[in-house]
This record gives C-alpha cells, sequence and structure tokens, in this order.
C-alpha cells in the first residue's frame, strides 16, 4: 500500500491566490481528517470526513477555507484567497474506523508570500 | 471542550537513560490513546496505543500506562538511543466520536 498520498509536497503562492491542496486515502479507510501544522498552534484539526460526508468543519479558520471529498479516494483543500498567516504544512490523514489511529501523509508545505 | 494537556514541552536526557511523557485529558468518555512520533521535516507516525481495557502495553523499549481513574496517561522510553530524538504527541479519541484529540507535543533529545 502506498499510503496516505498528498500533493503537491511543497506550494509556493503569491498572496491572493487560490491555493488547492490533494489528498488520496489508503483504500478502505472510511475517515478522512485534514490538519495544519505550525511551531505556534501545534497540530490543529480543519476538517474530517465520514463515508465521505463532512462530520464536523467547526476547526476551518474562516470562509477562505473549504474541503470536499467527492468520493472515498480523494479529497481536496482549497483556500481561497490566502494570506501569508496560511503558511504552514498541511497533513492529510486517515483511519479504518471511527476513534483508531491514523495514518498520515507526508503533508504539504505552503509558503504564502 | 475536550482537551489533552501533554506535559513537558521540551525534555532532555542523556543517551541509555529513560524518558516519560505525561498526559491528561478531559473527556471522560476517551477510550482509544496513540502516541505519535515526529521526526523532524517528517509526518507523525503511530508508535503505540492502548485502550480503555488495559492499564499497561509494552513494545521492545516504549511502554504505556493508563490509569482511567485519574484520566492520565504516559509514554516510557527506556535506553534511549540518538534516533528517539523527536517530537511526540498523545492523543485521545473515542468511538463513535469521531475525531482524535492530539497534545501539544514534548521535543525529546536524546544526547549521545
Amino acid at each position: 500500500d502506498a499510503g496516505v498520498i498528498q500533493s503537491p509536497r511543497h506550494e509556493v503562492t503569491e498572496m491572493g491566490q487560490e491555493v488547492t491542496l490533494r489528498c488520496k486515502p489508503i483504500s478502505g479507510h472510511n475517515s478522512l481528517f485534514w490538519y495544519r501544522q505550525t511551531m505556534m498552534r501545534g497540530l490543529e484539526l480543519l476538517i474530517y470526513f465520514n463515508n465521505n460526508v463532512p462530520i464536523d468543519d467547526s476547526g476551518m479558520p474562516e470562509d477562505r477555507f473549504s474541503a470536499k471529498m467527492p468520493n472515498a479516494s480523494f479529497s481536496t483543500l482549497k483556500i481561497q484567497p490566502s494570506e501569508p498567516r496560511d503558511s504552514a504544512v498541511y497533513f492529510c490523514a486517515s483511519s479504518t474506523d471511527v476513534g483508531g489511529g491514523y495514518t498520515f501523509g507526508s503533508g504539504t508545505r505552503l509558503t504564502v508570500v | 471542550g475536550e482537551n489533552v494537556e501533554q506535559h513537558p514541552s521540551t525534555l532532555s536526557v542523556q543517551e541509555g537513560d529513560s524518558a516519560v511523557i505525561k498526559c491528561t485529558y478531559s473527556d471522560s468518555a476517551s477510550n482509544y490513546f496513540p502516541w505519535y512520533k515526529q521526526e523532524l521535516g517528517k509526518r507523525p507516525q503511530l508508535i503505540i496505543d492502548i485502550r480503555s481495557n488495559v492499564g499497561e502495553k509494552k513494545d521492545q523499549r516504549i511502554a504505556v500506562t493508563l490509569n482511567k481513574t485519574a484520566k492520565h496517561f504516559s509514554l516510557h522510553i527506556t535506553e534511549t538511543q540518538p534516533e528517539d530524538s523527536a517530537v511526540y504527541f498523545c492523543a485521545a479519541s473515542h468511538t463513535g466520536g469521531f475525531k482524535t484529540i492530539f497534545g501539544a507535543g514534548t521535543r525529546l533529545f536524546v544526547k549521545a
């Protein structure tokens, strides 16, 4: 199994531009999570899906952030418009069941200049 | 709301010594407690976990203990090695609750 696959690995963009992060969970995992990691705030849960349905998006910072999971093998996190304070590492993770251990992707390091 | 507190934030030990990281949780419904290790520039990886029906679990040099009454759980690393240097995260969740709450992390330095 290739694990959780995220793309791109690195993204540098200018303030105001749209950014789309992508995630492919492990086949058979029915829960998917998007996290943001910064030195100041640690690991923050942004949103999670169960069986492709968004369950809790209370961690999404503001309306500039949106996430979708159109099918069991693909999810996107979009930031529009991006701001310098969005600079962070964004991790996608998946798990087999509710409350089980996560497998994290390699992350996307986003830099907004 | 749900919260997981983790201590210490930084821990420095000599190679061969033991390291202990402690966490407390607030949600009494929590019944699953994983620990993740994150090396510099890498993803967090699950290293050991414990469920609420067990008080202790061991895997080679690492062990976890759980005290449900006090809502405490701990990670113990014995005979530490330089490659144990990383950030360690504790977490808590419960089946039916979907999401996992992470602690703030402990940066462990093992000096050779």
